[in-house]
């Protein structure tokens, strides 16, 4: 599976749209994008996968470059609550059932 | 709650001893898969099973490891002698199977936090 560069970290105000950047351009054709956050001391949460297409739901939005390479996780109206760690992950179907994680984007919502 | 469910929450224990933790998976999920996280990394894999069938282990699944999912619903996954190092975030997770990412998509229960002293 291929990897991820995400930032480190980032900061967000409160009501403002979060978008999380994520670089995936050594990613194979048949490996889709998935995003996944953790809040503190809990278990990952699945937010949102896409393959070629933008996606919607009622948590997030993943738009998907043209050529694959790069996505980026929007957040539209961040509250405090979505303080976490945000895990960006290419993966294939049927082929590597595991999932392989990077460190993540801390990010911090400020009132 | 029809989320995966992890018991203890949280397991102290002495360098030494054995610990088991228990998962549950969503109802009719027939995938399970055990990774571990210590502080300020993301999840590793450590095994997945298919039904009750146990079908890779990763390298860091040492022989004192060792899970089960004896009639292809719950899990446990035991660990012998623990020591300091097998301190860490023991998280299970499940899916559907296999068949399309919308069926794949792994979720996540609250994890297992064990302290070896």
């Amino acid at each position: 599976d291929a990897k991820t560069t995400q930032p480190t970290s980032m900061d967000c105000a409160e009501g403002r749209a979060a978008n999380l950047p994520c670089n995936h351009s050594t990613i194979s054709g048949n490996e889709y994008v998935y995003w996944y956050r953790q809040i503190h001391s809990q278990g990952p949460q699945y937010i949102i996968h896409g393959l070629k297409n933008n996606e919607t739901n009622e948590m997030a939005s993943l738009i998907i470059t043209e050529d694959r390479k790069s996505s980026t996780l929007i957040l539209p109206h961040a509250t405090l609550r979505d303080t976490a760690v945000y895990y960006c992950i290419v993966r294939a179907m049927d082929s590597n059932y595991q999932l392989i994680w990077g460190a993540g984007t801390k990010l911090i919502i400020k009132p | 709650d029809t989320g995966v469910s992890q018991n203890p929450r949280h397991k102290i224990t002495k360098r030494g001893q054995n610990v088991t933790f228990r998962c549950d998976p969503i109802s009719e999920h027939n995938r399970l898969y055990w990774y571990r996280q210590t502080l300020g990394q993301g999840p590793e894999f450590l095994t997945y099973f298919q039904n009750e069938a146990q079908l890779e282990k990763s390298r860091l699944l040492s022989d004192r490891f060792s899970a089960e999912r004896p009639k292809g619903s719950f899990s446990t996954l035991e660990i012998q002698r623990t020591e300091q190092g097998d301190s860490a975030m023991y998280l299970c997770a499940s899916s559907l199977g296999t068949g399309g990412p919308t069926r794949e998509t792994q979720y996540f229960g609250p994890g297992t936090r064990l302290l070896v002293l």
